[in-house]
């Protein structure tokens, strides 16, 4: 499978706990963005990166949110301090850079659960 | 499996029928929109895309239709099949951003035998 992964498919996870999530984009992408939907909403940005830069960060990461990628390939986000309020699905997509409008493909997303 | 889109609007179509998905954008700034599908489950599927300089492209039974005097985006769908139903995000990047894009949201397309 070449498209965009993400580790795990589901977490549940108790109020107060860190979890941390994997992204492995499509392997010639140098673009990798993160984002959060929650029921009957679209997607909203959280982060993006080009290579191993973190070039942009939505107001919606909280100080308890960090995102890296550290050799510019696979990408980690965790969530410190887990609140119920987190418990969203989160995705994950890739693009390949420049082109202003390259298509984002996403990964099958990772769905968490604070409980 | 999870739902996504509980409360979305729905848009009930018999098979064979054509679809059509509209959506209106906020900023009049974008200059690049995508269509995405998404099941129960799973993450949004690229399905066409169109830049700001076209009012029109089509691509395999999808058509995407651009009017930017009114900020309208729409997504047409022939004979649309089963494996169509899901909820359909349109999504708009704005000129000068790497690629961000913003989601509106969304629509259930429920197709009828």
């Amino acid at each position: 499978d070449t498209g965009v992964s993400q580790n795990p498919r589901h977490k549940i996870t108790k109020r107060g706990q860190n979890v941390t999530f994997r992204c492995d984009p499509i392997s010639e992408h140098n673009r990798l963005y993160w984002y959060r939907q929650t029921l009957g909403q679209g997607p909203e940005f959280l982060t993006y990166f080009q290579n191993e830069a973190q070039l942009e960060k939505s107001r919606l990461l909280s100080d308890r949110f960090s995102a890296e990628r550290p050799k510019g390939s696979f990408s980690t986000l965790e969530i410190q301090r887990t609140e119920q309020g987190d418990s969203a699905m989160y995705l994950c997509a890739s693009s390949l850079a420049p082109g202003g409008g390259s298509i984002a493909f996403f990964g099958q997303g990772t769905r968490l659960t604070v409980v | 499996g999870e739902s996504v889109g509980l409360h979305l609007p729905t848009l009930s179509v018999q098979e064979g029928d054509n679809s059509i998905i509209n959506c209106a954008y906020s900023n009049s700034a974008s200059d690049y929109f995508i269509w995405y599908k998404q099941e129960s489950g799973k993450g949004p599927q690229f399905i066409i895309d169109i830049r700001s300089n076209m009012d029109k492209r089509q691509g395999q039974r999808v058509t995407v239709l651009l009017n930017k005097t009114v900020k309208h985006l729409s997504l047409q769908i022939a004979a649309t099949q089963p494996g169509d139903s899901a909820v359909y995000f349109c999504a708009e990047k704005a000129a000068g951003t790497a690629s961000k894009l913003t989601f509106g949201t969304g629509t259930r397309l429920q197709v009828t035998l």
